[in-house]
């Protein structure tokens, strides 16, 4: 079954260090996600891109965090300048339509900022 | 008012119970009503999706949605220590905001 896979699986970074996290969504899907967990609570949206740009985003993805898909199987988030309250889980998820189609997850990156 | 409740747990059960896992929610926009499993340190893995009232059946997994009383329920027959997990809620709305709005999820414990 097609899945969607997430590099690296665990990142160390100090604090104000650009990091990326990269995303390969399923082959077919149009719609990209990024959420976010940090330990404990509950998963949250970040941002959602579809046909190159952003189309919904949330208050916590502000201008310290970009998306990107900069080629045709690759869908990354940037953060620019880390702080400590970074660090959480981030999975990537797609979907193949919009309006309700379930999302598919990646197993995410653990972004650990010291 | 929360937009979504989801009782935290841990819900401890012994091998072969009945599990019941419930949200409610307040938001009418809601139309897609979906159930994820997540493991210790992995992503959420999709279980159940629907979007109307009344039941869906998918093995051992069945999913109720009551729109009149913005309920969801996720019941689990013969459960199994695999089944341990934490289980999230998750809603779509049909028009405006396109993003999941997932509950806090209730972690099950399954007694071998």
């Amino acid at each position: 079954e097609p899945e969607v896979t997430q590099t690296p699986s665990h990142q160390v970074t100090q604090m104000g260090q650009e990091v990326i996290l990269r995303c390969v969504p399923i082959s077919n899907h149009l719609y990209f996600y990024w959420y976010r967990q940090i330990l404990g609570q509950k998963v949250e949206f970040l941002v959602s891109f579809y046909n190159n740009e952003i189309s919904e985003k949330s208050e916590i993805f502000d201008d310290q965090f970009s998306v990107e898909r900069p080629d045709g199987s690759n869908f990354t988030l940037k953060i620019r300048s880390t702080k400590l309250e970074d660090s959480a889980m981030y999975f990537c998820a797609s979907s193949n339509r919009e309006g309700g189609s379930p999302l598919h997850f990646g197993n995410g990156t653990r972004l650990t900022v010291t | 008012q929360k937009e979504v409740e989801q009782d935290p747990g841990p819900l401890s059960v012994p091998e072969g119970a009945i599990v019941s896992l419930n949200c409610t929610y307040s938001n009418s926009a809601f139309q897609y009503f979906m159930w994820y499993r997540q493991y210790s340190r992995k992503g959420p893995e999709l279980l159940m999706y629907t979007y109307s009232s009344g039941n869906k059946e998918d093995g051992r997994f069945t999913a109720q949605v009551d729109k009149s009383s913005k309920y969801i329920s996720l019941f689990i027959r013969d459960s199994q220590p695999s089944d341990s997990a934490t289980y999230l809620c998750a809603f779509f709305m049909d028009t405006g905001r396109r993003a999941l709005t997932f509950g806090s999820g209730t972690r099950l414990q399954v007694q071998p």
